[in-house]
């Protein structure tokens, strides 16, 4: 199958800092990312839907303003959390498909502390 | 409300048994469904994919069915090893509304050696 590279895999920042994670695509071109957060033991939780080239579609009740998606090209989004709280702390996996209607291949996870 | 259910939320069997999960799907209006494997703190592992014309797709030891109409898959597990042992997530890819995986609530497996 077709491999999504997320970056880092886990990270530990500072309350107040902002952290930065990477979705790649590497052997085709992704329409359409999503984001996702998994709390412990529950399922994965859509945060927000990116199209290349487009702003990205959140999800009710994710605030747009503290999770900045960027989907500047077909194989690149980033996920960046704007002034971290330790309430933030997750664990967010992305996910990319190439046509409407295809398989979604996942990354393998960012594990975000926030401290 | 476009849901994803899945029963049992926890199984634990002995080593060796076949076993079915189950994933409902509150409208028939889909793309595909796919089952995924998660073990603890890691990412998703794409197991099986069945698209919306689809009634069954097989790797191994793993059967998914579809049934559009009833709103259900099942993933059949045969000889389960504790190899095995781990989350099960399905997620189905809805054509109607805003276009988006949702995926069901889990069910963590162990197979007991």
């Amino acid at each position: 199958g077709a491999v999504v590279s997320q970056h880092p895999s886990r990270v530990i920042c500072k309350s107040g800092t902002s952290v930065k994670i990477e979705c790649r695509s590497l052997d085709f071109q992704a329409t359409t990312m999503f984001w996702y957060r998994q709390f412990p033991k529950k399922s994965l939780m859509l945060m927000a839907t990116s199209n290349e080239g487009s702003k990205a579609t959140y999800e009710q009740g994710v605030e747009k303003d503290k999770f900045l998606i960027n989907h500047a090209s077909l194989t690149l989004s980033t996920l960046t959390v704007t002034s971290a709280h330790p309430e933030d702390s997750s664990f967010y996996i992305c996910s990319a498909q190439g046509q409407m209607g295809t398989e979604a291949f996942f990354g393998q996870g960012t594990r975000l502390t926030v401290v | 409300k476009q849901e994803v259910t899945q029963i049992p939320a926890a199984l634990s069997v002995p080593e060796g048994e076949n076993l079915v999960l189950n994933c409902s799907f509150t409208d028939s209006a889909i793309y595909n469904l796919q089952w995924f494997r998660q073990d603890p703190g890691k990412g998703l592992t794409s197991l099986l994919l069945i698209q919306s014309s689809q009634r069954e797709q097989t790797s191994g030891r793993l059967n998914a069915s579809l049934d559009k109409s009833s709103g259900r898959s099942t993933l059949y597990i045969a000889a389960s090893q504790p190899g095995d042992s781990a989350t099960y997530l399905c997620a189905v890819l809805f054509t109607s509304g805003t276009y988006k995986y949702i995926f069901g609530t889990g069910t963590r497996l162990k197979v007991l050696a």
